[in-house]
């Protein structure tokens, strides 16, 4: 299984909206409604941001939102801030059968 | 809360085998599937399986199949990952990440803090 495609780095001044895009194949991101979003800063543990595409769990800012058309999902942050400067990684599952999953390749938010 | 706190730093040797805890808080345990995640240095996320801690199935990514053991042990809510012939390209953080909520295909929340296991000779 291959990694879902995300663009290294993203960069983006306070206040502005960023997206970020995570691009799959039928047999992940386009075949189910099942993408997540992590974010993590450095040295700590991933965090949900999105689920489901775009659910956002208790606690996460509604700055935050997520989307998806076709086989690419996309994370959008509006009103960027400063803390929002972390590492962000796609996820989808891919099989129904065996319940397997997988993640894109991280992409860099820099809060210019 | 629901917490998820893992074992200490390992550091192991070629060839050796590592087994890495998931104690877990703050909600039921067996009613959750647990997954593991790994990440190398300044690498991005890898899945590495899953465990249904109620029966005890497990679902284990190709690239770790005949490697990886995934167990738990109820009366103690505790998840473990037992990788064997370890290498170094092995030498990652690795993590135990809950399925949010009780239906395949959802996130992962919470996350462990994560268990540095090091491959050296």
């Amino acid at each position: 299984q291959s990694a879902l495609t995300q663009p290294a780095s993203v960069s983006g001044s306070p206040g502005q909206s960023i997206t970020i895009s995570c691009t799959g194949t039928s047999s992940d991101v386009g075949g189910y409604n099942y993408v997540s979003w992590y974010q993590q800063h450095p040295g700590k543990a991933p965090k949900l941001m999105i689920y489901e595409v775009s659910n956002r769990p208790s606690g996460v800012s509604n700055r935050f939102s997520g989307s998806k058309s076709g086989n690419t999902a996309s994370l959008t942050i509006s009103g960027l801030q400063a803390e929002d400067e972390a590492d962000y990684y796609c996820s989808s599952y891919t099989s129904s059968s065996t319940l397997e999953y997988v993640f894109g390749t991280g992409t860099k938010v820099t809060v210019l | 809360q629901v917490q998820l706190v893992q074992s200490g730093a390992e550091v192991k040797k070629p060839g050796a085998s590592v087994k890495v805890s998931c104690k877990a808080s703050g909600y039921t345990f067996t009613g959750y599937y647990m997954h593991w995640v790994r990440q190398a240095p300044g690498q991005g996320l890898e899945w590495m399986g899953w465990i249904n801690p109620n029966s005890g199935g497990t679902n284990y990514a190709q690239k770790f199949q005949g490697r990886v053991t995934m167990t738990r042990d109820t009366s103690i809510s505790t998840a473990y990952m037992e990788l064997s012939r370890l290498r170094s390209d092995d030498t990652a953080v690795y993590y135990c990440a809950k399925i949010l909520i009780a239906a395949a295909g959802t996130g992962f929340d919470p996350w462990g803090q994560g268990t540095l296991v090091t491959v050296s000779s």
